[in-house]
């Protein structure tokens, strides 16, 4: 089975001061995980990916996730806030099964408010 | 590079009539494509997963006689949402992965649908 939990569905920072947006993972293959995040009335954007090499991952904006295969978690964090990150962000995990069928699932999304 | 567009961008429809949406990757070829829904201020939805020139695979609780999907060439799937509803109105997202072990989705910038 295959879900993703995103344990806080806001989180509010002030500029400047570190982000912790929170994923946790199950999945019964070697799965794929990813950061996407939605701007207002904008498309999806990728902003990292983990697909089994490296398990801390470096992303645009300044964005990062590390994978921890014994918590099965992929938290996304980011060292400074900026006004400009304020927008909803999902978690998501991809795994290929047996029969080469991709299952996807979204997380709940977190929104990120950032307070100037 | 890995563009996805989607057509229309938005649409208003009557209640009884179908409507199709077109999701093309506009410069490689997307061996897989997903469609999502998408209610305001909630998560994604992932409708169903189609592989090219195959039947595609509805997640559980979406009829596949009402969203009809169709993914004909390696850069065009197209959702048609049959005897649309009041209810049916919401944004559907389509995205398309190229495959090749990576499982990352380019998304397309979505359509928005009312049914009146």
């Amino acid at each position: 089975a295959q879900s993703v939990t995103q344990l806080d569905s806001h989180v509010s920072v002030s500029e400047g001061t570190p982000v912790l947006l929170r994923c946790n993972y199950s999945s019964s293959y070697s799965p794929s995980l990813f950061w996407y995040v939605q701007h207002p009335n904008k498309g999806l954007q990728l902003l990292l990916k983990y697909t089994s090499a490296a398990t801390l991952v470096k992303g645009i904006n300044g964005f990062e996730a590390e994978f921890k295969k014994s918590e099965t978690s992929f938290h996304l964090t980011k060292p400074s806030a900026h006004m400009s990150d304020a927008a909803e962000y999902f978690c998501v995990v991809s795994e290929t099964g047996s029969g080469g069928y991709q299952k996807v699932t979204f997380g709940t999304g977190t929104k990120l408010q950032v307070i100037p | 590079g890995a563009v996805v567009s989607q057509h229309p961008s938005w649409v208003i429809c009557k209640s009884g009539t179908s409507v199709k949406i077109e999701c093309r990757s506009l410069d490689f070829q997307a061996t897989t494509m997903f469609w999502y829904r998408q209610f305001p201020k909630q998560s994604l939805m992932l409708m169903a997963t189609s592989n090219e020139g195959s039947k595609a695979t509805y997640e559980q609780g979406v009829e596949k006689d009402k969203f009809l999907i169709n993914h004909a060439s390696l850069t065009l799937s197209t959702l048609t949402v049959t005897s649309a509803h009041p209810e049916d109105s919401s944004f559907y997202i389509c995205s398309a992965s190229a495959g090749q072990g990576t499982n990352e989705q380019y998304f397309g910038p979505g359509t928005r649908l009312t049914v009146t």
